[in-house]
């Protein structure tokens, strides 16, 4: 099946930096990649996703590309807040396009 | 109000002890599926179902069943739990399908099997 890996586990930025967060797959089939931002005690929340016959999308401070060559994605949180303070996932849809595949997990701390 | 709702959101339970986790949404969704989130491993697929009567596996199946018999409910059945069971669980569902709709999550069961 597929797998997904997701850099770095943990990151910290002062408010208003930019974060990156990166995640490779491995079936070249797959085409939806969201991501999910999880605050403390709730579950997941999808933020943004792209598709594979798109190169990047942008919803104000949120922005996500996708690189099908190199099998990779990327989501970028430009001038940070403290609120973006969370454990942001990505995932992967495998091929069938039914079952998901996430990543391990940031945990990032926007610095006030 | 739109929404995933789980119970129960917490739960303790010795080995061997049947449980049911139940999971029921208002949106009526034909895609359900449930997680395990375990630290350091991210969210794990255990079930899913495209409607009602079908479901399939997902990557970690193994010590579980669900059922469908109505689209609102998906409840996930530990027949005999054990230690390597305790986690938090996530209950998703989607209008048709994770491709072409938004998930929405549960709040989450937390369970720990003594």
């Amino acid at each position: 099946g597929e797998n997904v890996e997701q850099h770095p586990s943990t990151l910290s930025v002062q408010e208003g930096d930019s974060a990156v967060i990166k995640c490779t797959y491995s079936d070249s089939a797959s085409n939806y990649f969201p991501w999910y931002k999880q605050e403390l005690g709730k579950g997941p929340q999808l933020i943004i996703d792209i598709r594979s016959n798109v190169g990047e999308k942008k919803d104000q401070r949120i922005a996500v590309t996708l690189n099908k060559t190199a099998k990779h994605f990327s989501l970028h949180i430009t001038e940070t807040q403290p609120e973006d303070s969370a454990v942001y996932f990505c995932a992967a849809l495998s091929n069938t396009g039914n079952q998901f595949y996430f990543g391990t997990g940031t945990s990032l701390t926007v610095i006030p | 109000e739109a929404q995933v709702t789980q119970n129960p959101r917490y739960l303790i339970t010795v080995t061997g002890k049947k449980l049911t986790v139940t999971c029921s949404q208002n949106m009526n969704h034909e895609y359900m599926s449930w997680y395990r989130q375990d630290p350091g491993l991210g969210l794990r697929q255990i079930y899913y179902s495209m409607n009602v009567e079908v479901t399939d596996k997902g990557d970690v199946p193994e010590g579980y069943k669900v059922s469908r018999k109505e689209k609102r409910n998906f409840p996930l059945i530990l027949e005999s739990p054990s230690p390597n069971q305790t986690s938090l669980y996530f209950c998703a569902s989607s209008l048709l399908g994770p491709s072409t709709d938004t998930q929405y999550f549960g709040p989450g069961t937390r369970l720990t099997v003594l």
